[in-house]
């Protein structure tokens, strides 16, 4: 089952204004990755984190991997229309080998005009 | 360079019946991984597959199988398909799988009826 917990599990926001969401867990992970994901598609990577403490953006978007190594952030700064969807974060375990991924159970990001 | 490709997007089978689906990874990508994505369980780890052997499994039942080819190509198979089994089939690509980029395709939804 699910060891990621993720919140808030919803938003509405208006254009212009900031995001930020949060994943934690009572497990440690050796990686985070936060991916976007549109109604009928797959899941788009956003931004990976490998090391306890990384903070990485790519473009408006920052994430961080909590010095614990059981949790991360990813804000959103400046929200626009389209950057409606549901993001996951998404963990890999230290025991799992290979590209085995945790996922959490997802933020529904809505931007009003 | 194309990114993770899957087939069919869509499809509808009866109960009982069987089902099998396709992925082409990135190309140099050696490590593909499949997921279920349903509303109620959220998305869920099935198997992976790195150089034509099967590295991880996750608890799904033995009617859900995959393999992989020398060129890196995975299929899955699900058997006596359920109502239950209805869902959004995701592959992930990843060079090597630990510790890397996971990128995933755009998805088969399967239907049973």
């Amino acid at each position: 089952g699910q060891q990621l917990n993720q919140s808030p599990q919803s938003m509405f926001i208006q254009e212009g204004e900031d995001v930020s969401m949060n994943c934690t867990s009572s497990s440690i992970f050796n990686t985070w990755l936060w991916y976007k994901q549109d109604p009928g598609e797959g899941p788009v990577l956003l931004i990976a984190l490998y090391k306890a403490g990384e903070l990485t953006s790519n473009g408006r978007l920052t994430a961080q991997f909590g010095i614990t190594r059981k949790d991360s952030f990813l804000n959103i700064s400046a929200s626009i229309p389209s950057d409606v969807g549901i993001y996951f974060c998404a963990g890999q375990l230290p025991e799992t080998s290979g590209s085995r991924l945790t996922f959490g159970e997802g933020t529904q990001l809505t931007v009003n005009p | 360079k194309a990114g993770v490709t899957q087939t069919p997007r869509y499809l509808i089978k009866t109960r009982g019946q069987q089902v099998t689906l396709s992925c082409s990874p990135i190309s140099g990508h050696r490590s593909v991984s499949w997921y279920q994505q349903t509303p109620g369980q959220g998305l869920q780890f099935l198997f992976e597959y790195f150089s034509e052997t099967q590295r991880n499994k996750g608890n799904f039942p033995g009617r859900f199988s995959g393999r992989q080819f020398s060129n890196s190509r995975s299929e899955m198979n699900v058997s006596t398909l359920e109502l239950g089994d209805s869902a959004l089939y995701l592959c992930a690509s990843s060079p090597q799988g630990t510790g890397n980029t996971i990128y995933f395709g755009e998805g088969s939804w399967l239907t049973v009826v």
